[in-house]
């Protein structure tokens, strides 16, 4: 069935360097790839999106870039800081629907 | 707006014990989900329902029930728990693309 992959599952860095979190999809139907943040012992929420008709798209210090081709996306977070500290998920869906599929998440770690 | 909201935050339950989380929300949204989230997995959906009066089954419905009572309510039932059920229990809302989660249900099945 579909899956998404994601890599790494634990990532460390220090404050003000830059993290990156890379999914890999197995639906070449996909055409909506959402990330959430979750914080510990809190609810996932939606940090930033891309749908299949855009490369690359930037809110501030995170920004996440496509590749359709090779059905990868990636998530970078520039200028780290201490309360990004978190674990992030990517998905994949068809038009954001039902068959959401999920990375099994990201523990980041910023060290101040 | 109270957005999503879950009850309980927490239960215990003996094995074959019975419940049901109760799921609610006020986005006016046609589209709920349940979740379950266990270490290194990620959120495995269980059960989704696109609209009202309407359920479906997810990556790992076994075990598990559902009831879409109304445009606001989902709520999931565990008729005989087993210790593999001991997860944290989400449940989801959501328009065209974003999904909106609960607070969570933390659940342990001794």
């Amino acid at each position: 069935g579909e899956n998404v992959e994601q890599h790494p599952s634990t990532l460390s860095v220090q404050e003000g360097d830059s993290a990156v979190i890379k999914c890999t999809y197995s639906d070449s139907a996909s055409n909506y790839f959402p990330w959430y943040k979750q914080e510990l012992g809190k609810r996932p929420q939606l940090i930033i999106d891309i749908r299949s008709n855009v490369g690359e798209k930037k809110d501030q210090r995170i920004a996440v870039t496509l590749n359709k081709t090779a059905k990868h996306f990636s998530l970078h977070i520039t200028e780290t800081q201490p309360e990004d500290s978190a674990v992030y998920f990517c998905a994949a869906s068809i038009d954001g629907g039902f068959k959401t599929i999920f990375g099994a998440g990201t523990r980041l770690f910023v060290k101040a | 707006n109270a957005g999503v909201t879950q009850t309980p935050k927490f239960q215990v339950l003996k094995t074959g014990q019975s419940m049901t989380l109760q799921c609610a929300q006020d986005m006016n949204h046609n589209s709920m989900y349940w979740y379950r989230q266990d270490p290194g997995m990620g959120l495995r959906l269980i059960y989704y329902s696109a609209s009202e009066g309407t359920t479906d089954k997810g990556e790992v419905p076994n075990g598990y029930n559902v009831s879409r009572l109304n445009k606001r309510e989902f709520s999931l039932r565990l008729e005989s728990a087993a210790p593999s059920q001991t997860s944290v229990y989400f449940c989801a809302s959501s328009s065209v693309r974003e999904q909106y989660f609960g607070p969570g249900t933390r659940l342990t099945v001794t």
